[in-house]
């Protein structure tokens, strides 16, 4: 059973598009994170919810949003797409806050906007 | 602001060999963790070693060691027996125990390791 799944894990859409990315943990884990990584594999931190409520919230344009509909979910909605979105997203999740149990990461999504 | 740094871009090894990958961060905390992820070209994040800042003891993993200097705020990894599997980039990290639970990276280290 895969601990962190994200889906698609490949996502290819024109500019000004609407998509959104998926994910899912079944580890029982309390916090979930998204996390961008770019051309140049800086991996940094977008969102963060903690119980379906949202903690983090670092300086992302707000045609991005995340969804938790539930503590095992957080989907990432981006819409009006721009070139510059093209990157790896990744989704993460860890059992507490501050890492004691460390972090568990999906596979990523490679999105490309062309 | 938390900062992790990573000073070398990139780095090789013979296959056999033993390499060691720098990593320094900053932070006014009392209560973090350190991590190194490998990230191979299949771009899945791996987790190799984790450190509590807490323990004094060094933390191992068959192969893989720190060297957790914490007044220096240090934090380097040893590879030792080098294999072609661990070509990957090796990215290091931090958390804290306060109100940001997140990791925070640094820029990576991309290893080659030649047969």
């Amino acid at each position: 059973d895969t601990a962190v799944s994200q889906t698609p894990k490949y996502l290819v859409t024109q500019m000004g598009n609407d998509k959104s990315i998926k994910c899912e943990q079944n580890l029982g884990h309390d916090t979930m994170y998204w996390y961008k990584q770019d051309s140049k594999k800086f991996l940094k931190i977008m969102f963060s919810y903690n119980n379906k409520e949202l903690i983090i919230n670092e300086t992302v344009p707000n045609r991005f949003s995340p969804k938790s509909p539930d503590k095992a979910h957080l989907n990432l909605h981006i819409n009006s797409l721009e070139l510059g979105d093209s990157a790896v997203y990744f989704c993460a999740s860890s059992q507490d806050w501050g890492g004691r149990s460390g972090y568990t990461f999906g596979s990523g999504t490679r999105l490309t906007v062309v | 602001a938390q900062t992790v740094t990573q000073s070398q871009p990139e780095m090789s090894v013979q296959e056999a060999e033993t390499v060691t990958l720098s990593c320094t961060y900053d932070t006014s905390e009392n209560n973090y963790y350190l991590f190194w992820y490998k990230q191979p070209p299949s771009r899945q994040m791996i987790l190799v070693i984790r450190q509590e800042a807490y323990k004094q003891q060094n933390a191992t993993e068959n192969r893989f060691s720190v060297n957790f200097q914490k007044a220096a705020k240090s934090f380097s990894l040893k590879i030792s027996d080098s294999q072609l599997g661990d070509t990957a980039m090796y990215f290091c990290a931090s958390a804290y125990g306060g109100s940001q639970g997140n990791l925070i990276f640094g820029k990576g280290t991309k290893l080659s390791v030649k047969p």
